[in-house]
C-alpha cells in the first residue's frame, strides 16, 4: 500500500520568510496529494491539494508543487504569519471513490515573530 | 461550507469494554466516510473507508470484529471500538466527502482514553 514519508518532523522560521514541507510517496498509482493543517488541540483543516494533471497550484501564499517523477510533493508558505504556526500533514490517495488517503507524520511548524 | 461533527469529543471507558462513537455530516451527502486514528506520538491511520452502497474497505491492522461500522445513509456514521484495550487509546477522526470531490472534510473528533 501507499507509504507517505514527510521529510521534516519540525520546522522553524522568522516571521516573513517561506517555509518549505517535503514528502515522498511510494505508489505511483497515487493521484491526489491533500494538505491538512492541525492547530493545538484542533482537527484537521484541509489546507489546499494537487492532482497528477498539474506540477504546480498556488492559493494565495499557498503553492504546492509536484514531481511524479521523483513521487516527490512539497507545500510552500510564502510570507508566514504567526497564525501559520501548526502541525502540517501530507497525504497521498488514488483519484477515486474506493480510496482513502494515507498521511505522512507531520511537520510542527513554528512561525516566530 | 461542509461541516462533520463527531460525538462525543471525550470518552473514557475502561479496559475490556466498548465504546461507540458517531459521524453527521451537515450541508452536504457524505457518499465516503473514512474513520482514522492518530494514537499519541504517531500520525493518522487510516482503519477504513465506507461507501455507501460499497464494503467497507478495512485496513490491515484493522478488522470489522474490532472496529465495525455501520453507515446507514447519506449523513450519519459510526464507529465502534470493541473490547478495548490500552493500545486503542488516541484521536479518532471521522473525514466525510461527496462522491464528486476527493476532499475529505473532517470533524473535530472522538478522544478516546482506556482506563
Amino acid at each position: 500500500g501507499e507509504k507517505v514519508e514527510q521529510h521534516e518532523s519540525t520546522l522553524s522560521v522568522r516571521e516573513g520568510d517561506s517555509a518549505v514541507i517535503n514528502c515522498t510517496y511510494t505508489d505511483t498509482a497515487s493521484s491526489y496529494f491533500p494538505w491538512y493543517k492541525q492547530e493545538a488541540g484542533k482537527s484537521l483543516h484541509f489546507v489546499i491539494d494537487i492532482r497528477s494533471n498539474v506540477d504546480r497550484k498556488q492559493s494565495q501564499r499557498l503553492i504546492v508543487l509536484l514531481d511524479k517523477k521523483a513521487k516527490r510533493f512539497s507545500l510552500h508558505i510564502t510570507a508566514t504569519q504567526p497564525e501559520d504556526s501548526a502541525i502540517y500533514f501530507c497525504a497521498a490517495s488514488k483519484n477515486n471513490n474506493n480510496n482513502a488517503p494515507r498521511f505522512g507524520a507531520g511537520t510542527k511548524l513554528s512561525v516566530k515573530p | 461550507g461542509a461541516l462533520v461533527y463527531q460525538y462525543p469529543r471525550r470518552t473514557i471507558c475502561k479496559s475490556g469494554t466498548s465504546m461507540r462513537m458517531e459521524c453527521q455530516a451537515v450541508g452536504f451527502q457524505a457518499t465516503s466516510v473514512a474513520w482514522y486514528r492518530q494514537s499519541p506520538q504517531k500520525t493518522f491511520e487510516l482503519i477504513a473507508l465506507s461507501t455507501v452502497n460499497s464494503a467497507i474497505k478495512y485496513e490491515q491492522n484493522f478488522t470489522q470484529e474490532k472496529f465495525p461500522i455501520s453507515h446507514p445513509n447519506l449523513s450519519f456514521s459510526s464507529m465502534t471500538v470493541l473490547n478495548a484495550y490500552l493500545e486503542d487509546r488516541g484521536l479518532y477522526l471521522c473525514g466525510a466527502r461527496l462522491s464528486s470531490q476527493n476532499t475529505l472534510y473532517f470533524g473535530a473528533g472522538t478522544r478516546l482514553s482506556v482506563l
